[in-house]
């Protein structure tokens, strides 16, 4: 399973770092996204990784202010979110994929973050 | 960037068939994968790479792909179909459809 967590109310220009806790499969062998869905929206891509870490997208609406990265010896996927804006309040889900063009097979609950002052 | 385009609602009465179409240049030579969201709920895989199902996902879904139009079919919908289905695809990053409301009548 995936388990999100750190999400929560913060002003417009800090910093959040969101969790993604895995368990039950070989984390290290699946690349993972970041994906997230403001309130009454649709679903926007935000951020993939690949297995081993190697290889990071982004997608433009957050290129140069968020970063994804993982530990393997925790199965932790991260999210560093800089510079936040009142538009990147969402839900943020984490997901798996097997390679980057499969599709997402397993995804976590969602942790919901806030900008406001 | 790619865009993928997708109606913004679709509705279909019980027991009869719905397709929800997927809009996209030359999207027949990507793999298209669908999602389905019910409220409250994260998104669940319910067609991967055009046409395959993932375990415990009915037969009743199927998928297809074709020149510029990606569709995903449920045939004897029923009430628990209702939800927001979603198309996605690798291209060089990856690119979310907006989404469409199915509403069982």
């Amino acid at each position: 399973q995936l388990v999100e967590s750190g999400g929560g109310v913060v002003q417009p220009g800090r910093s959040l770092r969101l969790s993604c806790a895995a368990s039950g499969f070989t984390f290290s062998s699946y690349a993972m996204h970041w994906v997230r869905q403001a309130p009454g929206k649709g679903l926007e891509w935000v951020a993939l990784i690949s297995h081993d870490g190697s290889n990071k997208y982004y997608a433009e609406s957050v290129k140069g202010r968020f970063t994804i990265s993982r530990d393997t010896s925790k199965n932790t996927l991260y999210l560093q979110m800089n510079s936040l804006r009142p538009d990147d309040t969402a839900v943020y889900y984490c997901a798996r994929v097997r390679l980057f063009y499969y599709g997402m097979d397993l995804w976590g609950q969602g942790t919901t973050v806030t900008i406001s002052s | 960037s790619y865009e993928l385009t997708q109606p913004l609602s679709v509705s279909v009465a019980l027991g009869q068939t719905a397709r929800i179409t997927c809009g996209g240049n030359n999207i027949g030579t990507k793999g298209v994968h669908w999602y389905q969201q019910k409220p409250g709920q994260a998104p669940v895989l319910v067609i991967y790479r055009n046409s395959n199902r993932p375990s415990g996902i009915p037969e009743r879904f199927s998928g297809s792909n074709s020149g510029n139009t990606a569709t995903l079919t449920i045939n004897r919908a029923q009430a628990g179909d209702e939800a927001d289905y979603y198309c996605q695809v690798w291209d060089s990053s990856t690119v979310f459809g907006g989404g469409t409301k199915l509403t069982v009548l």
